[in-house]
């Protein structure tokens, strides 16, 4: 199995600031046939099932605020919020799909404000 | 617009089964696959195993092999998950979610239901 770790486990940022969080996966998710990075991240808030923000490691899904960007490729990834919002306040996942059977997740990362 | 509604809370005894539906609404659910993933208290999300395509291919996670089953009621837009052999650590709460199909390569979650809770205690 693929194994996804992030870090840090939590983080506090002040509103308007920039927050990171950063994905690491046990290997590569670039598939060289189409250069894409099989990896996913979802927005989780309580109560609610999670949110799909970004896929193929940098595609912003529709309706989803350009504060949130995704970058990196191979094993190291990055999920940036360019500007903390409260409605921000989350628990981030990231997803690889590049192996099918089992999908796997991170561990999440808290985000707070601080 | 996309829907998926998922069915109501369950509470199990252990080594019973529940069965979880998940309809689906304002797409056609053979275009797409089904995926079930649970988050058991203070887990991560599990993926658990999916269901594709107009056939009902499915594959599920070495995890739960043995234990799961995903079918599909095309005729009612419905996918169900069974998940036998309950013992407390299966208590989660479960969700469904959209992907496209198997082949595509596009197997991220762009849809999911609002979750079941399963609890399982004696």
């Amino acid at each position: 199995d693929i194994v996804m770790t992030q870090s840090p486990d939590s983080l506090a940022v002040s509103l308007g600031e920039r927050a990171t969080i950063n994905c690491k996966s046990s290997q590569s998710l670039l598939y060289s046939s189409n250069n894409k990075n099989y990896l996913a991240w979802y927005q989780h808030k309580p109560g609610q099932p999670p949110k799909l923000l970004i896929y193929w490691a940098s595609t912003r899904e529709s309706g989803v605020p350009d504060r949130f960007s995704g970058s990196g490729s191979g094993t190291d990834f990055t999920l940036t919020i360019s500007s903390l919002q409260a409605e921000d306040v989350a628990v981030y996942y990231c997803q690889q799909y590049y192996s099918t059977v089992p999908f796997t997740f991170g561990p999440g990362t808290k985000v707070d404000i601080k | 617009q996309v829907q998926l509604v998922q069915s109501g809370a369950e509470v199990k005894k252990p080594g019973a089964s529940v069965k979880v539906s998940c309809k689906a609404s304002g797409y056609t659910l053979t275009s797409y696959a089904l995926h079930w993933v649970r988050q058991a208290p203070g887990q991560r999300l599990e993926w658990m195993g999916w269901i594709n395509d107009g056939n009902g291919n499915t594959k599920y996670s070495q995890k739960f092999q043995g234990r799961i089953t995903i079918t599909r009621d095309t005729s009612a837009s419905t996918d169900y998950m069974e998940l036998s052999s309950l013992r407390s650590e299966d208590t989660a709460v479960y969700y469904c979610a959209r992907s496209e199909n198997y082949g595509s390569g596009g197997y991220y979650f762009d849809y999911w239901g609002q979750g079941t809770l399963v609890s399982v205690s004696s």
